[in-house]
């Protein structure tokens, strides 16, 4: 079946602009993250959405960061006023979303960001 | 606190070599889940094995295998008889009770296998 799909596969932005990033998660899955790749931090879990509940936003590095997820699906991940150190690879992986931490996390192709 | 250390790097070895690359974790959770994630030079993370805390028994899956020490809080996994193909970085990565969903991982171990 199709795994997780991201657009676009690439991004080049200019420092100050806003990036809007996608992600469609395995159908079915109701558990949906967002983790940050970048050669200095590793990969960096930014945000968790589980079902209907409140997401956990524990891991995003400043307000200029924000992610919904609509109709329980497909999710946004949005970055406003963008500097060069947000360039990184963004990663969204899905899981059934039964048990929270036994799920096994499905990573798609990610996003490279280039903020020049 | 979480954490998990990889501390080899890069790994070069040629191919047919067994090759065994090391994963130490931390944890103060009682109940855990540790993984391994492959990252071939495509980009995507390729999931291989999860094994929880209870489960110390050891896993082999054709030339993978998977030695899970709680004692020693460690999760190893050896390749035997590498191939090209298996030139990748590998990520270990844990999730607790306390973490919600998140994993945390470690730095990443890439391997090169020469023909």
């Amino acid at each position: 079946g199709a795994g997780v799909s991201q657009s676009p596969s690439n991004k080049v932005t200019e420092k100050g602009k806003d990036v809007e990033l996608r992600c469609d998660p395995i159908s079915g899955h109701t558990a949906l993250y967002w983790y940050r790749q970048s050669l200095g931090q590793g990969l960096e879990f930014l945000i968790y959405f589980q079902g209907n509940s409140a997401p956990d936003k524990s891991g995003l590095p400043s307000d200029r960061f924000s992610a919904e997820r609509t109709g329980g699906s497909v999710s946004t991940l949005t970055i406003q006023r963008t500097q060069q150190e947000d360039s990184a690879v963004y990663l969204c992986a899905s899981s059934l979303g039964g048990g929270g931490y036994t799920d096994t996390q499905y990573f798609g192709p990610g996003t490279r960001l280039t903020v020049l | 606190a979480q954490k998990v250390t990889q501390a080899q790097t890069e790994i070069s070895v040629v191919e047919k070599e067994d090759v065994t690359l090391d994963c130490v974790y931390e944890t103060r959770d009682t109940t855990y889940y540790l993984f391994w994630y492959k990252q071939p030079p495509s980009g995507e993370l390729v999931f291989l094995i999860r094994r929880n805390s209870f489960d110390e028994q050891n896993e082999i899956s054709g030339r993978y295998s998977w030695n899970f020490q709680k004692s020693t809080s460690s999760f190893n996994f050896t390749i035997t008889a590498s191939q090209v193909v298996d030139s990748a970085v590998y990520f270990c990565a844990l999730s607790g009770t306390n973490q919600g969903g998140k994993l945390i991982f470690g730095q990443g171990t890439e391997l090169s296998v020469k023909p």
